[in-house]
């Protein structure tokens, strides 16, 4: 079975600081994994997926399969990035669940 | 349309009560999936769709959830009997294909007093 762990519930940043939200996964096979934003009153958004290798938002991840890690990094945080963040595993194969981990909540204080 | 639409916003139900929730996928996607959201962080998923059948149903609680996607309406999930611990935001996903993240609808926000 696969697992995702966010160690950080909260994440407390000032405007101009670099972030980065830890994502560690254990899954035997080949993942797909995914960042997923929720801004406040608003439903989860697609942030970033690793197949792709974009920057969406300022927001970089890079899959280390090594550390089967998967963090989200920002290199300067704004204020509008404060939100709930949630990285999430998918098996290789069409169809099957998403396991997201429990999430961080990212502060950026002005 | 290009939005996963969930209805209702807002549920409350009595213990022993039945909830229905419903979710139009995006138009053009095959899989369905259903998450359940308590203490407002833990997604727990609870079943998938390929289009009208059943492709993943381990996360259901099999007593009293149910659910259906039938074509031409929306996918439904419905609670017997609700319990107090099912208090929760249900969430809906849809998916085309592989590869592709899911969309999300903004959910249901099911209480039970």
């Amino acid at each position: 079975a696969q697992r995702v762990t966010q160690p950080e519930k909260l994440l407390s940043v000032f405007k101009g600081a670099p972030v980065e939200l830890k994502c560690n996964y254990s899954y035997s096979g080949s993942p797909e994994l995914f960042w997923y934003v929720q801004y406040s009153r608003q439903r989860l958004q697609l942030l970033l997926r690793h197949i792709s290798r974009e920057s969406i938002k300022g927001f970089t991840a890079d899959l280390n399969k090594g550390e089967t890690s998967f963090h989200l990094k920002k290199p300067f945080a704004q204020e509008e990035d404060s939100a709930m963040y949630y990285c999430a595993l998918r098996p290789g194969n069409a169809g099957n669940m998403l396991t997201f981990g429990g999430g961080t909540r990212l502060m950026v204080k002005p | 349309g290009e939005e996963v639409a969930q209805t209702p916003k807002h549920l409350v139900r009595g213990e022993g009560q039945k909830a229905k929730l419903y979710c139009a996928p995006i138009k053009g996607h095959s899989y369905v999936f259903w998450y359940q959201q308590v203490l407002k962080n833990e997604f727990k998923f609870l079943i998938s769709f390929q289009n009208e059948n059943v492709f993943d149903e381990t996360g259901m609680p099999k007593e009293r959830f149910s659910a259906k996607c039938l074509p031409n309406s929306p996918c439904s999930l419905e609670i017997q009997a609700t319990k107090l611990e099912d208090s929760a935001v249900y969430f809906c996903a849809s998916s085309q294909s592989r590869g592709e993240g899911y969309t999300f609808g903004s959910g249901t926000r099911l209480t039970v007093v």
